[in-house]
């Protein structure tokens, strides 16, 4: 089942540390979603991309937060400085069109849970 | 802006026994509506999604829902649960056009009683 792959799947950190989470997107889909899952809590939307190309990065914090798609290779969610209210589970999610075009759905990783120390 | 509400934060049913989880969403149109699953420590599946049409939607695992415009909502049911439905729900919405993200509530925990 060659799925929304996201790595790694468990990662630690001491506050100020960075952090990278990879996600490869289900073959064909060029639409990338980044979540943030906290504790007890839904999921935000943090940002869309397409293929090099950032779509909509309204969810994303104005610092310490960036998010990239390029043209090979995975989509990067970058943490730089880690705080431990960072702490949570990222989920990516890949679409072959957008999320309101197509069938709009999104297929989902199985997360990467960051702990900050 | 979109948003969705999921008033119910935990829900209790005994297996066998019939379930509704409320969802209500705000937007200026007519959204996509969807309704995903997420089990312990995995990702999120999804159940079923309305687009257009018809205003009751089949999903997977026996869910349904029905699109209510007049009352903002999309409901979920399923008329008898199983043990293995313990997970927690969103709701989600989307807005047409392409270049459009999915917004999700803040879920649904249903736990099952035997």
């Amino acid at each position: 089942n060659a799925g929304v792959m996201q790595n790694p799947r468990h990662l630690v950190r001491r506050r100020g540390q960075e952090a990278r989470l990879r996600c490869s997107p289900m073959k064909g889909h060029s639409h990338v979603y980044w979540y943030r899952q906290l504790p007890e809590e839904g999921l935000k939307f943090m940002v869309y991309l397409q293929k090099e190309n950032i779509i909509d990065e309204s969810g994303m914090p104005k610092e310490r937060f960036s998010a990239e798609f390029p043209k090979e290779g995975p989509s990067i969610l970058r943490i730089q400085q880690v705080v431990r209210g960072d702490s949570a589970a990222y989920f990516c999610a890949s679409s072959l069109q957008g999320a309101g075009g197509g069938t709009g759905e999104l297929f989902f990783g199985e997360g990467s849970r960051l702990t900050v120390l | 802006a979109q948003s969705v509400t999921q008033p119910d934060i935990h829900i209790t049913v005994s297996e066998g026994a019939s379930l509704e989880l409320r969802c209500n969403y705000s937007y200026g149109a007519t959204p996509y509506l969807f309704w995903y699953v997420q089990s312990p420590g995995q990702g999120l599946q999804l159940l079923l999604k309305y687009f257009s049409g018809d205003t009751l939607v089949q999903g997977i695992k026996g869910f349904e829902a029905e699109f209510k415009r007049s009352q903002s909502s999309f409901n979920l049911r399923k008329p008898s649960v199983h043990w293995s439905d313990a997970a927690e729900y969103f709701c989600a919405v989307g807005m047409r056009g392409s270049a459009s993200k999915i917004i999700f509530g803040s879920g649904t925990r249903l736990s099952i009683r035997p």
